[in-house]
């Protein structure tokens, strides 16, 4: 079974500029989730998407948006690039609607360096 | 707010001690408390975890208790061994917003 994958690994982009960050969940998997992690903050969560519904989101401005596909794919986007936004980025998915013990499979990430 | 904290950045082991990385929170109302193992370049990995009705979890050379009353959890790795070498994350999902709480991280460094 093929894990989270996230494209693209790394990328560098311009203050100003914006940003689309794409997320594939383990088949079969309708929830993701995407997480930012910068040196010292851990993982801040930005948001979660189940059956193409934003269920929740994390306290980032309104330059950070996301949307889920029918087919649970995700993409999540930065606009008006700061240098702040320099970071980790994770997707993470898990099977059902309902967490439980609130285990979360990570993708290998989206490392986004803005100059 | 920080619900969930780790207050060490980094911990250094001899091979073969037991390591011990600590954890604390605030919110009474978590039910479930997790571990997550992350290499440089990787995304975390589930390593362990914990309900709150417990005190203890085993698993292998991982262990995790749980002190509510301090509202405190540890995990202990023994024998720690070089592939140990990570950054540790403890979590709780917040079910009421669909996420997990994050700590901070520890970077563990186990020495041959």
């Amino acid at each position: 079974k093929a894990g989270v994958t996230q494209t693209p690994r790394y990328l560098i982009k311009t203050r100003g500029q914006q940003v689309t960050l794409s997320c594939s969940p383990i088949s079969g998997h309708r929830s993701v989730s995407w997480y930012q992690q910068t040196p010292g903050q851990g993982l801040q969560f930005l948001f979660e998407y189940f059956s193409e519904t934003q269920r929740n989101k994390g306290n980032f401005p309104g330059r950070f948006s996301g949307r889920q596909f029918s087919n649970s794919r995700s993409e999540m986007n930065v606009s008006t690039l700061e240098l702040g936004d320099s970071a980790l980025y994770l997707c993470a998915s898990r099977p059902s609607q309902v967490p439980n013990t609130g285990e979360l499979f990570f993708g290998e990430g989206s490392r986004l360096t803005v100059l | 707010d920080q619900q969930v904290k780790q207050n060490s950045p980094s911990l250094s082991v001899q091979e073969g001690r037991i390591s011990i990385l600590n954890c604390d929170y605030t919110n009474s109302m978590f039910d479930y408390f997790l571990w997550y193992k992350k290499y440089p370049a990787e995304g975390p990995t589930f390593l362990i975890s914990i309900s709150s009705i417990k005190d203890k979890n085993e698993d292998g050379r991982f262990t995790v208790f749980l002190n509510k009353s301090a509202k405190h959890l540890s995990l202990h790795i023994v024998p720690s061994q070089p592939g140990d070498s990570a950054v540790y994350f403890c979590a709780a999902p917040d079910n009421g917003a669909q996420k997990l709480v994050f700590g901070q991280g520890t970077r563990l460094t186990i020495n041959p």
